[in-house]
């Protein structure tokens, strides 16, 4: 079983207001990611970090921002909601088995968070 | 650069048959492979992984996969399909570790099971 945790699991949210995802692991994991996801559709990376104070934007384009103050958190957060926002985020933390091993181990994935904006 | 390709976005199999779930990547480098399965509301649990070795990897719910580096190929086959099998297939790769290194996933493949 994996440790990574998303909350909410589900929320719903007026237009215009801030909200902050949450994804917490436990497993020391030093490489952190954040997908989203519409419903039987594919995954699109939005946001990943190597480590602490390592942030970089994904492949899809989102308005949305994280930080990564400390090794096992990983928020992210959306200043004005809006419909458009309107999918499930997943949270995902794989780790790098020592610099220079060439090794990674696969990523694990929370439940996910599906967020709807009205 | 790396890349995914899921061939079949759904895919329908009666209970009892073969499942194939195909999926071909692109690769500069030795590739690390992946697949996941996504049940509704959920998030991606991982089925077997290919790093090094043995090119036939076992996974869990019997599940198996194997690596062909001539046809850049790592197919996901089930010799008899269940119900529970219903949900959606990812695959994945990435190259060798390091602090850039990330997963490329595929458009994902969902399985259905007919009775």
């Amino acid at each position: 079983e994996a440790d990574i945790y998303q909350t909410p699991r589900y929320l719903v949210i007026g237009t215009g207001k801030k909200i902050t995802l949450e994804c917490s692991q436990t497993m020391g994991h030093d490489k952190m990611y954040w997908y989203q996801q519409d419903p039987g559709m594919e995954l699109h990376l939005i946001h990943y970090s190597y480590g602490v104070n390592s942030t970089e934007k994904g492949d899809l384009s989102s308005e949305s921002t994280v930080s990564r103050i400390r090794t096992e958190h990983f928020p992210l957060t959306l200043e004005s909601a809006r419909p458009s926002h309107t999918s499930q985020y997943l949270c995902a933390s794989s780790s790098t088995l020592g610099q220079g091993s060439g090794r990674d181990t696969e990523a694990f994935f929370g439940q996910g968070t599906r967020l709807t904006v009205v | 650069a790396q890349s995914v390709t899921q061939l079949g976005s759904h895919v329908s199999v009666s209970e009892g048959a073969l499942v194939l779930l195909r999926c071909n990547y692109s690769s500069s480098v030795p590739p690390y492979l992946f697949w996941y399965v996504q049940y509704p509301n959920q998030g991606l649990q991982l089925l077997l992984k290919y790093t090094t070795g043995a090119t036939l990897v076992k996974g869990i719910n019997g599940f198996e996969a194997e690596f062909k580096k001539s046809e850049t190929s790592f197919h996901l086959t089930k010799p008899s399909a269940h119900m529970s099998d219903a949900a959606e297939y990812f695959c994945a790769v990435s190259h060798y570790g390091g602090a850039t290194n990330k997963l490329i996933f595929g458009t994902g493949t969902l399985l259905a099971v007919q009775p």
